[in-house]
């Protein structure tokens, strides 16, 4: 059963730092890109960043870059998200997820975590 | 970046009938490597995470009542619910995850009239 569960999440305040982590169980992780999705209370998905499946491409939202990074560790199945200079913009729920992959006619659809509440408060 | 626009915005239903919700895409998010849509539809309930619904644009998740089916190619799909239970009150996202960065609908509201 393929698994995602995001951790780390908090209460923080202006301009801190949180870390989180989001361990995956049930599928081969190293094949596929993974996300971060966050959704503020009371308002849509956004997406945030990917990396691709060896980690050597990465990409983010313009609101948040400069400020995370999104990093990950093949060998322990885990996805990071760094998160500096929070903001109370940055208060949400913080989604990882897996990107599909396919090999051949054969294709892992996408999934996603339960997420992680991340709030930014003094 | 790929713009999802969802109609309508929200919808009253009587339970036992059916449901309709739309999705656009600016740019198609059909693969010609594959010949896939890389399309999906999620449920969100109140303080829940989106619950998964469709994938591929009409690949069902395991589990998901086979009144929820997904149609639609190219730039154009459509989530149908056949016949509205109680329990399907929610609001409803469509994702285009052909692309990144990955986009979402605004989200259509599905209320019980």
């Amino acid at each position: 059963e393929v698994q995602l569960v995001e951790s780390g999440g908090g209460l923080v305040q202006p301009g801190g730092s949180l870390r989180l982590s989001c361990a995956a169980s049930g599928f081969t992780f190293s094949s596929h890109w993974m996300h971060w999705v966050r959704q503020a209370p009371g308002k849509g998905l956004v997406w945030v960043s990917y990396i691709n499946s060896d980690g050597r491409s990465r990409s983010y939202a313009d609101s948040v870059k400069g400020r995370f990074t999104i990093s990950r560790d093949n060998a322990k199945n885990t996805l990071y998200l760094q998160m500096n200079s929070l903001g109370a913009e940055d208060t949400a729920v913080y989604y990882c997820a897996r990107g599909p992959y396919c090999s051949g006619p054969n294709c892992d659809p996408i999934q996603w975590g339960q997420g992680t509440l991340v709030t930014v408060s003094s | 970046d790929i713009v999802m626009t969802q109609s309508p915005d929200s919808l009253a239903v009587s339970l036992g009938e059916r449901a309709t919700i739309n999705c656009k895409s600016s740019q198609t998010v059909l693969s010609s490597y594959n010949n896939k849509n890389y399309l999906a539809w999620y449920q969100q309930k109140p303080g829940q995470p989106p619950k998964l619904l469709i994938y591929w644009a009409s690949t069902r998740e395991s589990g998901v009542p086979e009144r929820f089916s997904g149609s639609g190619s190219g730039t154009e799909f459509t989530l149908t619910i056949s016949s509205l239970q109680a329990e399907d009150a929610a609001v409803y996202y469509c994702h285009q995850y052909y692309d990144t960065p990955w986009t979402f609908g605004q989200g259509t509201k599905v209320e019980i009239k």
